[in-house]
């Protein structure tokens, strides 16, 4: 069975600090994908990223940048220069091939970012 | 492109009773995935529907059962409801199997 760990419950930074969260996943499938959202307070699950099993290309957008490591099961997110708006929960989730021939993910608990002034 | 809509946003109802949520995916997208989140389970899978099927399904009991319209618009529906089915549920829209799934702002349910 799939799992993804991200053993961080909660992180509390000051603004303008960098912070990475960390998130270890577990996959017997060859391909697959690995996803970061962002859940507000709202409740919403916003979409960071998606990365490919193929290609470890680490990916920059803006302050926000991703470290895969396929040698380690590893997905890091790091955002830099943090700001208080980045509170939020922050999920790393994998995607499994269901047998229906669909896609199904499966989250890790999150993390909890909070970032103050 | 409109995003991801669910209805209604909030819900309250009592032990024993049913309700239907409604999911209206992003236009083009064919695939409909349901999730709970509650504080004690986090994020599970429901179901998954592709052009009105079913394809994959999690491991909730009978009473979680869903349907998808031919216009993408998917419906979820939870009978005999338990104190432990409010939730959070999320449904999400995908278009090209392992792709980015989006997500609904989510329904609410609170059972009492």
């Amino acid at each position: 069975a799939q799992k993804v760990t991200q053993a961080q419950t909660e992180i509390s930074v000051v603004e303008k600090e960098d912070v990475t969260l960390d998130c270890v996943y577990e996959t017997r499938d060859t391909t697959y994908y690995l996803f970061w959202y962002k859940q507000p307070p709202s409740g919403e699950l916003v979409f960071l990223i998606r990365r490919n099993s193929f290609d470890e290309q680490n990916e920059i957008s803006g302050r926000y940048s991703w470290n895969f490591q396929k040698s380690t099961s590893s997905f890091n997110f790091t955002i830099t220069a943090s700001q208080v708006v980045d509170s939020a929960v922050y999920f790393c989730a994998l995607s499994e091939r269901g047998t229906g021939g669909g896609n199904k993910l499966t989250f890790g608990t999150g993390t909890q970012l909070k970032v103050e002034l | 492109k409109a995003g991801v809509t669910q209805t209604p946003r909030y819900l309250i109802k009592t032990r024993g009773q049913q309700v239907t949520l409604s999911c209206s995916p992003i236009s083009g997208h064919r695939s409909v995935s349901w999730y709970q989140q509650t504080p004690g389970q986090g994020l599970q899978f429901l179901f998954e529907y592709f052009s009105e099927t079913q394809r994959n399904k999690g491991n909730f009991p009978g009473r979680f059962s869903g349907r998808q319209f031919s216009n993408s618009r998917s419906e979820m529906n939870v009978s005999t409801l338990e104190l432990g089915d409010s939730a959070l549920y999320l449904c999400a829209s995908g278009d090209r199997g392992l792709d980015e799934q989006f997500f609904g702002p989510g329904t609410r349910l609170t059972v009492l």
